[in-house]
């Protein structure tokens, strides 16, 4: 079964510095990516996603992220973090199992930001 | 603007009663998913549903049921034989990428 891996509970950056996020998934093959964001309280929203092709995928709000199949990771990086980006950060991997999508989420990374 | 309501936002259940939380979409999405969220365990999928009147059991079904049927409704009622309800659900529907609710906050009094 795939499983996804997000290593950093907890991460604390200063606004205006860079951001990554690490995630690494287990599976055969290379399977649908995804990231997503929740603000406290709130459903989850996609940021960015990758099925194929390029490796570096641009999403909503600044933030890109970079697919190494070597590495088996799918990384979220945005170069200047705001304080409205404080939220926790789920990696999700989407394999097909039995004809049906089936989504598996990492544990999640809360991000705080300070001044 | 499409997306997916779920109510109500909180709800209260006494020990031993069966409670239904609400999930409509008005995406045209034919998939739909029910999460349990916890502190600290990420989402775990309870049940879903690729089509109308056909659902499956996710990883952590027991004490949980579904109905699918509409393509827009996708109700999750939480029975009392589940032992530990409290928790944050999520429902979702897919295209390419998943939508979701704001999320009912479920808790036991």
């Amino acid at each position: 079964a795939q499983s996804v891996t997000q290593p950093d509970i907890h991460i604390t950056v200063s606004e205006g510095a860079s951001l990554e996020l690490r995630c690494n998934y287990s599976y055969g093959a290379t399977p649908y990516l995804f990231w997503y964001v929740q603000s406290p309280g709130q459903g989850l929203q996609l940021l960015l996603k990758y099925f194929s092709g390029d490796t570096l995928v641009q999403g909503i709000k600044g933030f890109e992220a970079e697919f190494k199949r070597s590495q088996s990771s799918f990384n979220l990086r945005k170069p200047s973090v705001h304080w409205s980006d404080a939220a926790e950060y789920f990696c999700a991997v989407d394999v097909a199992s039995g004809g049906y999508q089936k989504v598996t989420f990492g544990t999640g990374t809360k991000l705080q930001v300070i001044p | 603007d499409g997306g997916i309501t779920q109510s109500p936002k909180y709800l209260f259940r006494k020990e031993g009663q069966n409670v239904t939380l609400s999930c409509e979409q008005n995406l045209n999405h034919d998939a739909m998913y029910w999460y349990r969220q916890d502190p600290g365990q990420g989402l775990r999928l309870i049940y879903y549903s690729q089509i109308v009147n056909d659902f499956q059991k996710g990883d952590i079904a027991e004490g949980y049921s579904v109905s699918r049927e509409k393509k827009e409704s996708f109700p999750l009622t939480v029975t009392s034989a589940q032992k530990n309800p409290t928790a944050f659900y999520l429902c979702a529907s897919s295209q390419d990428g998943y939508t979701f609710g704001s999320g009912t906050r479920l808790t036991v009094v």
